[in-house]
């Protein structure tokens, strides 16, 4: 059974611009959130989809936004890009059946 | 959304030390997960605990969930330098809502 794949692993992308992050959750896995890690900040929750709905939103401004597709796989946006921006962003998903979320290896954004 | 403190924040000992790990919260929790990460990598799941009390071993890792489910500690035994890595909790509120902790970072030297 393939893990939670998320692309692209590694991006640099200037100050000002916007960037779009994929996800595809393991299969049969209707749940994906998304999560931002910073050292100082540690794992900070951004937001979760259902079923190609927002269901849980985390504290970020609306420069940060996400969807969902029918197959699952999400895709995370994030607009005018902000030095601070610069993050592992992971991706989890999970099933119907309780919260055990896996995790993706992430992607790597630096913003510069 | 309710807070998760892990402590010690950091922690670097021998190879072959015993050492726990403490997640602690005001909140009851339904269940709770601990995680390890390796730099660069993705969190991955290593037990579930659900009932008050409950004590889960992964051979040389003892998990326990705290009689009232507002805590939880996490207990190694003879580190190994595989072991180093950042050590996660989640606790899960409601359904499918999930906080994460603080976590702990664990080196183990050779």
């Amino acid at each position: 059974k393939a893990g939670v794949t998320q692309t692209p692993r590694y991006l640099i992308k200037t100050r000002g611009q916007q960037v779009t992050l994929s996800c595809s959750p393991i299969s049969g896995h209707r749940s994906v959130s998304w999560y931002q890690q910073t050292p100082g900040q540690g794992l900070q929750f951004l937001f979760e989809y259902f079923s190609e709905t927002q269901r849980n939103k985390g504290n970020f401004p609306g420069r940060f936004s996400g969807r969902q597709f029918s197959n699952s796989r999400s895709e995370m946006n994030v607009s005018t890009l902000e030095l601070g921006d610069s993050a592992l962003y992971l991706c989890a998903s999970s099933s119907l059946i309780d919260a055990e979320a896996f995790f993706g290896q992430g992607t790597r954004l630096t913003v510069v | 959304t309710q807070l998760l403190e892990q402590s010690p924040q950091f922690l670097s000992i021998q190879e072959g030390e015993n050492l726990t790990v403490y997640c602690n919260s005001s909140s009851v929790f339904s269940s709770l997960q601990w995680y390890r990460q390796e730099p660069g990598e993705g969190p991955v799941l290593l037990v579930t605990v659900v009932t008050g009390g409950e004590v889960k071993k992964l051979k040389r890792l003892t998990f326990q969930f705290g009689d009232a489910r507002k805590d939880s500690s996490l207990h190694i035994t003879a580190a190994q330098p595989g072991d180093t890595g950042l050590y996660l909790c989640a606790g899960e509120e409601g359904y499918q809502k999930v906080t994460f902790g603080t976590g702990t970072k664990l080196q183990v030297i050779p």
